[in-house]
């Protein structure tokens, strides 16, 4: 079956420091790949995401391409904030044949945490 | 603009107990997601509907049914409670059900059971 693990956290960092979570796949086709991101008391928000080879995915100065060749999606950040302190999961989806279209997997999460 | 809604936020229920979970759908919004979320783990695929109709189970127990009704809500029905379904529970929704369409989650429903 499908399955993603990201690096094992957390992550301490400080303001304005490089950001790399790591984040590998295993699937059967050819997935659709997402990081969310899920703030203390909230809901999983989507992030950024690429449907196909070597798209990039980019938002909020979040970066992450999907290399099918080493099956992975690293999400970076050049420069991290104190707001961008959450919990990220790197997920796929992939068509599974019949109704089964849409179901996402997650990683086990990364906890990010910036300082002042 | 308006979110998913979940009811309650925060359910405390005893063993052997039911519980039972609401999901409201953005508006227009017709494909709906269970996922479970335990304490420290990655959200895992319970079960999915589009149209009223399941359209795929994941890893749901015996115990637990869901369904999506006329207006699209949707209802995960939790029975003879066990002290490892203490979870959060979250919904999403979609305008549809292909991978092209973005899953919106609601803030979750965080189950206690005692």
């Amino acid at each position: 079956g499908n399955s993603v693990t990201q690096m094992e956290g957390p992550v301490t960092l400080s303001e304005e420091a490089f950001l790399t979570i790591n984040c590998t796949y295993t699937a059967t086709g050819y997935p659709s790949l997402f990081w969310y991101v899920q703030y203390p008391g909230e809901g999983l928000q989507l992030l950024l995401k690429a449907t196909k080879a070597d798209d990039k995915g980019s938002n909020k100065g979040f970066e992450a391409t999907y290399r099918k060749e080493t099956t992975s999606f690293h999400l970076e950040k050049g420069s991290v904030q104190v707001s961008d302190s959450a919990v990220y999961f790197c997920a796929l989806r992939e068509y599974a044949g019949g109704t089964s279209y849409g179901k996402l997997t997650f990683g086990q999460g990364t906890i990010l945490t910036v300082h002042p | 603009a308006a979110g998913v809604i979940q009811s309650p936020r925060h359910l405390i229920k005893e063993k052997r107990e039911t519980a039972t979970l609401k999901c409201y759908p953005i508006p227009r919004h017709d494909t709906v997601y269970w996922y479970q979320q335990g304490p420290g783990q990655d959200p895992q695929f319970l079960i999915s509907f589009y149209e009223k109709m399941q359209s795929d189970k994941g890893s749901i127990p015996d115990r637990f049914s869901a369904q999506q009704f006329s207006d699209y809500h949707s209802e995960l029905n939790m029975s003879s409670l066990e002290l490892g379904d203490s979870a959060l529970y979250f919904c999403a929704s979609s305008s549809g059900q292909g991978i092209s369409y973005e899953q919106y989650f609601g803030p979750g429903t965080r189950l206690t059971v005692t």
